[in-house]
């Protein structure tokens, strides 16, 4: 079955490393997505990517970058991780919805980051 | 920007009882997804909705699309304490983007 994955599932790391979070999809889908979810902020778009070397911000992408180097792996890198920062990480991808108008996206499990 | 309000924010009920979850905007989508999401998962796909007044059922789950795309409910009917999550609307538009609303907390009592 077509699936999507996120590791480290759990992280802890410190103030000004680098950190890279891994999302893979078996989807084959097109589009690919990165969120934060925070309480009281509900998922919030970090990056996102609709195919291969093809890389948009969103709305709280200060701090993070992606890169698209085929399509199944969509990384998210913290140049320098900061304590704003700690929060669930999730990776979502999605197909173009074509002439049907469905849009749907499909989430992993999320990774855990806390930033010490 | 927050393009999609849901209420109410948390919600505590019997098992037996009957609820409904609103989701509203003023912006149009050509389509609208319901998730639900359980704690330290992601959220899971239950429904999609595309036509303007499109009503759709899943078991005690009932999803209403408003006439004009810009809102949509969903009703549950007898709740059960599996019913127990985070209920999360969100609106995606032609372009690929989805937008989601801040999510309704729900906790069914046994």
């Amino acid at each position: 079955d077509a699936e999507i994955t996120q590791s480290p599932r759990h992280k802890i790391t410190e103030t000004g490393r680098q950190v890279t979070l891994a999302c893979h999809q078996t989807w084959n889908h097109n589009n690919m997505f990165w969120y934060r979810q925070d309480l009281g902020h509900g998922l919030r778009l970090i990056h996102y990517s609709y195919g291969v070397q093809d890389t948009n911000k969103g709305e709280v992408s200060d701090g993070y970058s992606v890169s698209r180097s085929n399509t199944e792996d969509l990384p998210l890198t913290l140049e320098s991780a900061a304590s704003s920062q700690t929060s669930v990480y999730f990776c979502a991808s999605s197909e173009s919805p074509g002439t049907s108008g469905r849009n749907e996206q499909f989430f992993g499990p999320g990774t855990r980051l806390t930033v010490l | 920007t927050q393009l999609l309000e849901q209420s109410p924010q948390f919600l505590s009920i019997q098992e037996g009882e009957n609820l409904t979850v609103y989701c509203n905007s003023s912006s149009v989508f050509s389509s609208l997804q319901w998730y639900r999401q359980e704690p330290g998962e992601g959220p899971v796909l239950l429904v999609t909705v595309v036509t303007g007044g499109e009503v759709k059922k899943l078991k005690r789950l009932t999803f209403q699309f408003g006439d004009a795309r810009k809102d949509s409910s969903l009703h549950i009917t007898a709740a059960q304490p599996g019913d127990t999550g985070l209920y999360l609307c969100a609106g995606a538009n032609t372009g690929n983007q989805f937008y989601f609303g801040t999510g309704t907390s729900l906790t069914v009592i046994p």
